[in-house]
């Protein structure tokens, strides 16, 4: 079955490290979506993309990179860790742009701590 | 002021009681429309999916959408302890972006 899956699950890191969260999908969608989602903000979205090579910011990208070398993966790179970045991290996908198939299909989440 | 603004909740009912969640939206390019649950440290998973105006049902839920008022609302009729989650209601341009809504928590008492 297509799914879509988060690595690692639980991350605990230091203030100023780098951070590369994985997201790895099987179901050949062209739109894939980080978001975070913290108590009181809801899910707010950080990068996404729309195909091979392209990338866009969100509403909440400072701090963050993503990159799109292929159709199944979109890793978020935290360039220098935050104690504000301590969050809960989703990555979804969906078909593609005027397909009209705009739902979009998360993943299990990683949980993210910044000491 | 957010693109989306949902019912805070939370939202307390008795096993059987009709549920009401409700949002609405300033984007009028919104042409798709979604209600999402998740469960507790769970991925949101797609429960309703509606295209423009009108009413979808799916068994105990129905999704509502007036473009006029640019109103989002979903029913559960029938309401039992396994629907206790968090709803997410959510609108999406053709570009396939979606903007979602805070969420309201439900809490269905047996």
């Amino acid at each position: 079955d297509a799914e879509i899956t988060q690595s690692p699950r639980h991350k605990i890191t230091e203030t100023g490290r780098q951070v590369t969260l994985a997201c790895h999908q099987t179901w050949n969608h062209n739109n894939m979506f980080w978001y975070r989602q913290d108590l009181g903000h809801g899910l707010r979205l950080i990068h996404y993309s729309y195909g091979v090579q392209d990338t866009n910011k969100g509403e909440v990208s400072d701090g963050y990179s993503v990159s799109r070398s292929n159709t199944e993966d979109l890793p978020l790179t935290l360039e220098s860790a935050a104690s504000s970045q301590t969050s809960v991290y989703f990555c979804a996908s969906s078909e593609g742009a005027g397909t009209g198939e705009n739902e979009q299909f998360f993943g299990p989440g990683t949980r993210l701590t910044v000491l | 002021q957010k693109e989306v603004e949902q019912d805070p909740g939370p939202l307390s009912v008795p096993e059987g009681a009709i549920v009401s969640l409700n949002c609405t939206y300033s984007n009028s390019a919104f042409q798709y429309f979604m209600w999402y649950r998740q469960y507790s440290r769970k991925g949101p998973e797609l429960l309703m999916y509606t295209y423009s105006s009108g009413n979808k049902e799916d068994g105990r839920f129905t999704a509502q959408v007036d473009k006029s008022s640019k109103y989002i609302s979903l029913f559960i009729r029938d309401s039992q302890p396994s629907d206790s989650a968090t709803y997410l209601c959510a609108g999406s341009t053709n570009a396939g972006k979606s903007t979602f809504g805070d969420g309201t928590t439900l809490t269905v008492k047996p």
